[in-house]
């Protein structure tokens, strides 16, 4: 069964930084691109960034580009997002998803991200 | 980007009664490699999103054939063909033929 479970949301200042992690079970984690979405409380769904399976290609959306960093680590089956200079408006859930050719399948529960002083 | 319409914003319907969502592109999902990359997603209340339709109308294991998809170029469907409780929730179209994948506002289904 694929499981993605994200961590390392929190409260923070405006201007701080938060790591988040997504890790991932029951499927190849180092075969599958990933992917990271959020969404804002009572919004829609927001894609932020992709990441190949080797790491070797990434991309952001202009929302989060310059601020935010994708990475994983195929040998602990984490995928990871770097936020600094956070603002109000990243405040969101974030979710990890798991990224074939084509679409998103599955997604983790999601991890609250709060940006307030 | 492609900008992706969903309408109704809200649908009340009648449990056991159809219920149909539009979702529209601002341009053609076909990809050069000959495939559309749509899909449908349910997020129910509290929960994160789950995905229903792949493909514009394959449906993931486990979805009830109560849904289906259609569409084609610009514009597609999402049909429950009747409507249970447990369909209650939020669903959302995105397009996955371009960079950035880009996602529909949202059907918020409720039983009237």
């Amino acid at each position: 069964e694929v499981q993605l479970l994200e961590s390392g949301g929190g409260l923070v200042q405006p201007g701080g930084s938060l790591k988040l992690s997504c890790a991932a079970s029951g499927f190849t984690f180092s075969d599958s691109d990933m992917t990271w979405v959020r969404q804002a409380p009572g919004k829609g769904l927001e894609y932020l960034s992709h990441i190949s399976a080797n790491s070797a290609y990434t991309q952001y959306a202009d929302s989060v580009k310059g601020r935010f960093t994708i990475s994983r680590d195929n040998s602990k089956n984490t995928l990871f997002l770097q936020m600094n200079s956070l603002r109000a408006e990243d405040t969101a859930v974030y979710y990890c998803g798991r990224r074939p050719p084509g679409s998103l399948d599955y997604w983790g529960q999601g991890t609250l991200v709060t940006v307030s002083s | 980007d492609a900008v992706m319409t969903q309408s109704p914003l809200s649908l009340p319907v009648t449990l056991g009664q159809p219920a149909s969502i539009s979702c529209r592109s601002s341009q053609s999902l076909v990809h050069s490699d000959g495939n559309t990359y749509l899909n449908w997603f349910q997020q129910r209340p509290g929960q994160s999103p789950r995905r229903l339709i792949y493909k514009v109308s394959n449906r993931d294991s486990g979805v009830p054939d109560r849904f289906s998809g259609s569409g084609s170029g610009t514009d597609f469907t999402l049909k429950i063909s009747r409507v249970e409780a447990e369909d209650v929730g939020v669903y959302y179209c995105m397009q996955s033929t371009y960079w950035p994948l880009t996602f529909g506002g949202g059907t918020k289904v409720e039983i009237k």
